[in-house]
C-alpha cells in the first residue's frame, strides 16, 4: 500500500522555536508538496518541489522554509513558530496526472 | 491566482437523503477532481474526471464534468454517516506558480443518523 508518512500527528510549540516537520513518500514520487489547511480557507500551498534540491514557493511562503536532501523526503521548516503558524499540516506527492497522494497531517500548536 | 468556487460551504442532512455539491471556475481545465478527507485525516482521492462531458460513477457517489469545463458537480446518493467529512474539489494546472493541484475550500458534509 502506498503511503505519505508524516512524522507527527500532534506537535505543540513554543513561540519563537525552530520547528521541523518531516514527509516521506515510499512511491518514488518526483513532486512533493506542503499545504496548511485552516476552517473556511481551505488547502494553501506553502512550498513544493519537483526534484531534489529544488523548491519553489506557493501561495503563503512567509515564515516556512523546505529542505528536499532525498528524493523520497520533504521537510518543511518553521525558523521561529508564532502564535498564528497554528494549523494544520499535509504533505503530499504526485508522480503525474493522477492527482496527489495526502499524509494524514500534523495538527500544529503554537503557544 | 486562479480560484475554484466550491458550494455549499457546510451542508447538515438526515441519514439517507442525497447530497449535491458543485465547483466552478472562470478558467478552462481539462481534468477536474474530487477529494474527500476524513475528520484527522488528510484528503484522499475519490473521482478523477478527463472528459468534458463525462459522468463517472463510484459507488454511490457520481461526478461530472461540465461541457464548458468550467465547472463539475459530485452527487452522494442515500447519504449514511461515514459520508461525514470535507468533500474538495480540484484541477490540474500545469505551469504558473501554483503547482499541479488548485483546490476549492471544501463542502463540510455533517450527516445526522
Amino acid at each position: 500500500d502506498v503511503k505519505v508518512t508524516q512524522s507527527s500527528r500532534y506537535l505543540v510549540k513554543r513561540t519563537g522555536e525552530k520547528v521541523f516537520l518531516e514527509c516521506v513518500q515510499d512511491m518514488d514520487h518526483e513532486n512533493m508538496f506542503w499545504y496548511r489547511q485552516d476552517p473556511g480557507l481551505g488547502l494553501r500551498l506553502i512550498y513544493f518541489s519537483y526534484d531534489v534540491k529544488m523548491k519553489e514557493k506557493g501561495d503563503i511562503p512567509e515564515g516556512y522554509s523546505v529542505s528536499r536532501e532525498k528524493k523520497e523526503r520533504f521537510s518543511l521548516i518553521l525558523e521561529s513558530a508564532s502564535t498564528n503558524q497554528t494549523s494544520m499540516y499535509l504533505c503530499a506527492s504526485s508522480g503525474g496526472t493522477f492527482g496527489y497522494t495526502f499524509g494524514s497531517g500534523t495538527r500544529l500548536t503554537v503557544v | 491566482g486562479q480560484q475554484l468556487n466550491q458550494s455549499p460551504q457546510s451542508m447538515f442532512i438526515q441519514e439517507g437523503e442525497d447530497v449535491s455539491m458543485n465547483c466552478t471556475s472562470s478558467s478552462i481545465f481539462n481534468t477536474w477532481l474530487w477529494y474527500k478527507q476524513d475528520p484527522g485525516e488528510g484528503p484522499v482521492l475519490l473521482i478523477a474526471l478527463y472528459k468534458a462531458g463525462e459522468l463517472t460513477s463510484n459507488g454511490r457517489l457520481t461526478a461530472q464534468f461540465g461541457i464548458t469545463r468550467k465547472d463539475s458537480f459530485l452527487n452522494i446518493s442515500a447519504s449514511i454517516p461515514s459520508d461525514v467529512g470535507i468533500y474538495f474539489c480540484a484541477v490540474l494546472n500545469y505551469g504558473g506558480s501554483q503547482g499541479n493541484l488548485i483546490f476549492g475550500k471544501g463542502t463540510k458534509l455533517s450527516v445526522k443518523p
